[in-house]
């Protein structure tokens, strides 16, 4: 059974500094994606990520993909308050190309 | 109206009652998928459809039952609920091609609190 890791799940951190968010999983997959949920609200797509070596950024935020190592990565540069939210990751099941398994969440506030 | 629409977005039930949500998704796509989010826990995948077709069934008990009747609908029923099925449910939609899942696409949510 395909288990996904994220680590931490709760990040609080200043305005301004940078870190990193990582997702772990433990079957074969080569596709991972990242989505972002604010209090109240639904899933948004962030990054879809296809191949070993993957890397997307958009603004304040670059995702990474390492498939030998089975791990993602979700980097946060000079974060900013609008950031805050939380982030999950989602690995396709290898059993099942249907089914995306979701890590349990990075609660992420970003501190004036 | 676009991309995946929920209703109703709030439902409280007793456990004796009946009641269905209701997910629509105008994106085209060709899979759709109920999900449950709990607090403190991970999302969980209940159901899946491909054209139509139900493809998984995630050990949901029986007083869940989904309803696929085309491609851009999706029903979820509900009966006999415990207080323990409260939480979020979310509807997504993909395109599925070549057998693999494109990225889902959520709705806004169906908060329910059974009493």
């Amino acid at each position: 059974e395909l288990k996904v890791e994220q680590n931490p799940l709760f990040l609080s951190m200043q305005e301004g500094k940078n870190y990193t968010i990582y997702c772990n999983y433990s079957t074969t997959s080569d596709r991972l994606y990242w989505y972002r949920q604010d209090p109240g609200k639904s899933l948004e797509s962030l990054f879809v990520l296809l191949s070993n070596g993957a890397v997307k950024q958009e603004g304040r935020l670059m995702a990474s993909l390492d498939t030998k190592a089975r791990l993602s990565t979700l980097h946060i540069t000079a974060a900013v308050h609008d950031l805050s939210a939380t982030y999950f990751c989602a690995v396709v099941s290898g059993g099942s190309n249907y089914k995306l398994t979701f890590g349990k969440g990075t609660l992420l506030t970003v501190n004036p | 109206e676009t991309g995946v629409t929920q209703t109703p977005r709030h439902l409280v039930m007793g456990m004796t009652n009946k009641k269905s949500l209701k997910c629509e998704q105008h994106l085209g796509h060709n899979a759709m998928y109920w999900y449950k989010q709990s607090a403190k826990k991970p999302l969980e995948l209940m159901f899946v459809y491909n054209f139509k077709e139900q493809t998984e069934n995630n050990s949901v008990p029986s007083r869940f039952s989904p309803e696929c009747p085309n491609s851009s609908h999706l029903f979820l029923h509900l009966h006999t609920l415990q207080p323990e099925d409260s939480a979020l449910y979310l509807c997504a939609s993909s395109q599925v091609s070549g057998g693999v899942t494109g990225e889902l696409f959520f709705g806004e949510g169906s908060r329910l609190t059974v009493l």
